[in-house]
């Protein structure tokens, strides 16, 4: 079965420490994995995939095959990161649906 | 392109209440994704459809839930009759094939 698990429903940071959200996943074949991000009032947007290997907005994530997880990660949190995260997998082939985790809360204390 | 577009985008209704909830995809995009966001569950698939065609709906929870897509570019949600734990935030996807995921802003829905 296919499942992803994040762990914190919410996470609290000072600005300008490390942060790194956590997800696992269940997942018989070859996913794809994505982080989606939610700002307040706003629609849920893409931030990264890990086939793209990029960074954005200073957010990276590596997949972890061995450990099945694909953990988000920055170096210096910034107030604008405050948002609600969610990370997700799908079926590599062809045009599947997003399997969703529950989502962390993160918030960045200035 | 203005991206997704979702109508209500916040609906009040009594219980037993029909609800409709309507869903522009982006022009182009041929896979079309209704999710259904509470506290409890988080984000769940509900039904999806590519090419028009509904190739999974064993996410709708119940034979009160119904969804169609007449054509390429409009959906419908339909719950009848409405319950209040039906109260949650209805989003609609659409995508290219194999290609991101793009999300309309959501309805939100409470049903009394």
């Amino acid at each position: 079965a296919q499942r992803v698990t994040q762990p914190e429903k919410l996470l609290s940071v000072f600005k300008g420490a490390p942060v790194e959200l956590k997800c696992n996943y269940s997942y018989s074949g070859s996913p794809e994995l994505f982080w989606y991000v939610q700002y307040s009032r706003q629609r849920l947007q893409l931030l990264l995939r890990h086939i793209s290997r990029e960074s954005i907005k200073g957010f990276t994530a590596d997949l972890n095959k061995g450990e099945t997880s694909f953990h988000l990660k920055k170096p210096f949190a910034q107030e604008e990161d405050s948002a609600m995260y969610y990370c997700a997998l799908r079926s590599h082939s062809g045009n599947t649906p997003l399997v969703f985790g529950k989502g962390t809360r993160l918030s960045v204390i200035a | 392109d203005a991206g997704v577009i979702q109508s209500p985008r916040h609906e009040v209704t009594e219980m037993g209440q029909e609800v409709t909830l309507r869903c522009k995809p982006i022009s182009g995009h041929n896979s079309l994704f209704w999710y259904r966001q509470t506290m409890m569950r988080g984000l769940e698939l509900l039904i999806y459809f590519n090419n028009n065609v509904p190739i999974d709906d064993s996410g709708m929870p119940e034979d009160r839930f119904s969804a169609k897509m007449p054509n390429a570019s409009f959906s419908t949600l339909k719950i009848q009759p409405s319950e209040p734990r039906d109260s949650a935030v209805y989003f609609c996807a659409s995508s290219e094939v194999g290609n991101e995921q793009f999300f309309g802003p959501g309805t939100r829905l409470t049903v009394l």
